[in-house]
């Protein structure tokens, strides 16, 4: 149980353009779903929390206008980066929770999208 | 900023050797995790040690929690090449995980 997958996998776009990432749990219902970057090497950064049918809580230094996030249902949520930039080029992870069940205390991980900018 | 803060940044053994990791923290917590990421994947969730536990078991997995010096550490033993990831400790604050910058565990066959 407690699967998480994310599409695309890869994602390669030029400047200017917008790009969207699904996050879907699979076999559970996610009250809570997160957004995290991670740059080569580094650790992972939470970008943002949302809740389902509610507006996404930004962590400090993230543009909300520049990173879209929708959790519409209790198993997707949607990141999109607007007018994407070189130096939005990294590796973005969704990860979700559920405030019942078994899955309570723990987040789980999707694979992760590598987004390439050019 | 980073709550927790792994030790040895990087580590390489050879396959059947233990290795070991620690991490630190700064605040109290109600439960620590341990995380693994295989390169360019995502995260899989590892063990979770609650504040008032010890010692965690879980097949080769070994984790220890000293909440008095802020601390916890990851045993793997019997190593595999097949072990060979980053692995992260996390803490929860305000209900968000604060993630460590992990020890990269190379297993040489």
């Amino acid at each position: 149980g407690a699967v998480v997958s994310q599409h695309p996998s890869w994602v390669i776009c030029k400047s200017g353009t917008s790009v969207k990432i699904e996050c879907r749990s699979l076999d559970f219902q996610a009250t809570t779903m997160f957004w995290y970057r991670q740059f080569p090497k580094q650790s992972l950064m939470l970008m943002a929390t949302s809740n389902e049918g509610s507006k996404a809580t930004y962590e400090q230094g993230v543009e909300k206008d520049k990173f879209l996030i929708n959790h519409a249902s209790l198993t997707l949520s949607t990141l999109t980066v607007t007018s994407a930039h070189p130096e939005d080029s990294s590796f973005y992870i969704c990860s979700a929770r559920s405030l019942a069940g078994p899955y309570q205390e723990t987040q789980y991980f999707g694979p992760g999208t590598r987004l390439l900018v050019l | 900023s980073q709550q927790g803060e792994e030790d040895p940044q990087a580590l390489s053994i050879q396959e059947g050797e233990n290795a070991t990791m620690n991490c630190s923290y700064k605040t109290s917590i109600n439960n620590l995790q341990w995380y693994r990421q295989n390169s360019g994947r995502g995260l899989v969730h590892l063990i979770l040690i609650r504040s008032n536990e010890r010692e965690k078991h879980s097949g080769r997995l070994r984790v220890t929690l000293d909440t008095s010096k802020k601390s916890s550490s990851l045993l793997i033993t019997a190593s595999r090449a097949a072990d060979t990831a980053s692995y992260f400790c996390a803490t929860v604050r305000s209900e968000k995980l604060v993630f460590g910058k992990g020890t990269k565990l190379t297993v040489n066959p």
